[in-house]
């Protein structure tokens, strides 16, 4: 039982333009979301979360969209840069609990 | 401030040979967990640990043991390396509450061959 899919292996955006990254899940338990960014030979590091009760949180660049009644989310990165390339995990978890992570999206960005 | 270091970086097994992957970190955290990414399979969690002496198994934990005699340290261990164990294998730490997110490691390589 795949609790969290990332449906779109891959995406190509155009530089300053926005990239769309999307996530949905089954497990409503799930308290936290977060996305991660992993770079080629490195390890995933931390990017962004949102709370269960939250529908939006923005951080610069990147903002994530929760649609519980759909069990969606989404990641938007406005404007996108070349540096943006790399993989993105969609992760979900309770409090205090585990992450379970997605299959990961590889975004290429375009100059 | 050296965050969670993982070792070796790489390292090329035979069939039913065994080897130890050592992750430490030094940010005082209470959780940490071994990881495998596979093409198309995303992260998936091989065995966890919420404290000193404290291990759980996660979602493939099948050919691996795990232990944590110290809390900056969590060991994985392959007893008998199949194919099937070739991954790249990723160790991270947390605080307690899961919104801090995870400080990963910078991965082991593994192939058996």
């Amino acid at each position: 039982d795949q609790q969290v899919k990332q449906n779109s292996p891959s995406l190509s955006v155009q530089e300053g333009r926005i990239s769309i990254l999307n996530c949905d899940y089954t497990n409503s338990m799930f308290d936290y979301f977060l996305w991660y960014k992993k770079y080629p030979a490195e390890g995933p590091t931390f990017l962004i979360s949102i709370s269960s009760i939250k529908d939006k949180n923005e951080d610069g660049r990147f903002t994530v969209f929760l649609n519980k009644s759909a069990k969606h989310l989404s990641l938007h990165i406005v404007p996108s840069q070349p540096g943006d390339s790399a993989v993105y995990f969609c992760s979900g978890g309770t409090s205090y609990g585990k992450l379970t992570f997605g299959q990961g999206t590889i975004l290429t960005v375009h100059p | 401030n050296a965050g969670v270091t993982q070792t070796p970086k790489f390292r090329v097994l035979k069939t039913g040979q065994s080897m130890t992957l050592l992750c430490a970190q030094d940010m005082n955290h209470e959780y940490m967990y071994w990881y495998r990414q596979d093409p198309g399979m995303g992260l998936r969690l091989i065995h966890y640990s919420v404290g000193e002496g404290t291990t759980a198994k996660g979602e493939v934990p099948d050919g691996y043991n795990v232990s944590r005699l110290k809390k900056q340290n969590f060991l994985l261990g392959l007893e008998s390396a199949a194919p099937s164990q070739t991954s790249v294998y990723f160790c991270a730490s947390s605080q307690t509450r899961i919104n801090y997110g995870y400080t990963f490691g910078s991965g082991t390589r593994l192939t058996v061959v």
